[in-house]
């Protein structure tokens, strides 16, 4: 049983570009979340998508979006980056977030100058 | 404002020596509470969900245990391979269809040999 696999695993950015990250989530879970982790923090959670609608988000701006794709698999778009959006962005995914725990990928390492 | 709190903030412990780790919360009704283990540059990874208080479950060296207001992570006769940061998460119960994890700031537990 494969885990949850994020794509890349670094990447550095120019305040104002966009960037987007692609997650594929354990084999049979339909919903996957993504998280921002600052360093030094917890995560924060940033939405979540259902069999490819968003049912659920946090406290960030528009210019952070998503998609899920008919095999579950995720993408993570950011807009106009600002330099404190600098952090570890972590998708995990499950197969009924209430009945079992979410499986975490190892998350892409996003820095932005 | 819901929010989770951990402490400490670090702990650095000689192997064998036991010790335990706070999670304090304040939601307006849980819907679980979950521990994760995150070694450095990883994701994290699921080690128990507790639902009501009163409950205790463990894995190993490990055993938590939750009331209304906290959870407890209990190390037992430590090794340094448990080295790593803890981190704590709940689900409230406005949390509708979402998963949502609000997590504290986590504990970074340091085992020396």
């Amino acid at each position: 049983e494969t885990g949850v696999t994020q794509s890349p695993t670094h990447l550095i950015k120019t305040r104002g570009q966009q960037v987007t990250l692609r997650c594929s989530s354990q084999s049979g879970h339909n919903t996957v979340s993504w998280y921002q982790q600052a360093l030094g923090q917890g995560p924060q959670f940033i939405f979540q998508y259902y069999r490819e609608e968003e049912n659920g988000r946090g406290n960030f701006p528009p210019r952070f979006s998503g998609l899920q794709f008919p095999n579950y698999s995720s993408e993570l778009n950011v807009n106009a980056l600002e330099l404190d959006d600098s952090a570890l962005y972590l998708c995990a995914s499950s197969r009924d977030p209430f009945l079992y725990g979410y499986t975490f990928g190892s998350g892409t390492r996003l820095t932005v100058v | 404002e819901d929010q989770v709190t951990q402490s400490p903030e670090a702990l650095r412990l000689q192997e064998g020596e036991s010790s335990s780790l706070n999670c304090s919360y304040t939601v307006s009704g849980l819907r679980g509470l979950f521990w994760y283990r995150q070694d450095p540059g990883k994701g994290p990874e699921f080690l128990f969900t507790l639902y009501s208080a009163g409950e205790e479950k463990e894995k190993e060296r490990l055993k938590a245990t939750l009331t209304k207001k906290e959870s407890f992570l209990h190390i037992t006769a430590p090794k340094p391979e448990d080295s790593a940061t803890y981190l704590c998460a709940v689900r409230e119960v406005g949390s509708g269809n979402t998963g949502k994890l609000i997590f504290g700031q986590g504990t970074t537990l340091q085992v020396k040999p």
